[in-house]
């Protein structure tokens, strides 16, 4: 079957680093994407990767590693608007999309 | 600024009812999706469409209809609500046919069945 995991929730404090992990098991590989949603709100495309390496957007990066299955979300300078849910998505070779459950994080002052 | 829009917020139902979820997009987009969300789990595909009239059944389709008469709406219909069809419901929409493209989402319907 095809599998994407993430954590369930992380804390993390204003001003520092998170890094939230994402390992995938899927049938092919197009693509993966991460997404934010605020509690109540729309989930909004933060990144997509479809080669191996590092995407970086201002303070979020996307690292992506297909022989491993595997990516992160990095996000720098935390701010508490940061506080959300983090979604990871893979595209499987049909070109249909495979969802984690999400990673809620939690920004500390 | 580009726009998904849901008719609904919030939706309270009675087990049985027949339940209309109206979903507007205005990007021209072909494609349109309409997912559940439940906690502890992924984002589920309930139908999606790539064309005006045309649908294709996603993961969970049984208790549920879609329908696309024009480009810019995709309704979902639930045609005898039941309590475990209680749960959030999101349309997106994507330009394109390649696997690249984002998803814009609407800010959801959250949908409660009694």
């Amino acid at each position: 079957g095809q599998n994407i995991d993430q954590p369930t929730e992380m804390t993390a404090t204003e001003g520092a680093i998170v890094q939230i992990n994402c390992t995938y098991q899927t049938s092919g590989f197009n693509g993966l994407f991460w997404y934010q949603q605020h509690a109540g709100e729309a989930p909004t495309f933060l990144s997509y990767n479809v080669l191996d390496g590092l995407e970086e957007k201002g303070r979020f990066s996307s690292f992506l590693s297909r022989s491993k299955g595997y990516s992160y979300l990095l996000l720098k300078e935390l701010q508490m608007k940061d506080s959300a849910s983090y979604l990871c998505a893979v595209m499987d070779s049909n070109y249909q999309l495979i969802w984690g459950a999400g990673t809620k994080l939690i920004i500390k002052p | 600024d580009v726009k998904v829009t849901q008719s609904s917020r919030y939706l309270v139902k009675r087990t049985g009812e027949k339940v209309f979820l109206e979903c507007v997009q205005d990007m021209d987009h072909e494609n349109m999706f309409w997912y559940r969300q439940d906690p502890g789990l992924g984002l589920r595909l309930i139908y999606f469409s790539y064309d005006v009239k045309m649908k294709e059944k996603g993961d969970i389709p049984e208790g549920y209809s879609v329908s696309r008469e024009k480009k810019e709406r995709f309704s979902l219909i639930l045609e005898s609500a039941s309590t475990n069809q209680t749960s959030m419901y999101l349309c997106a929409s994507s330009s394109g046919q390649g696997g690249s493209e984002k998803l814009f989402f609407g800010s959801g319907t959250q949908l409660s069945v009694l």
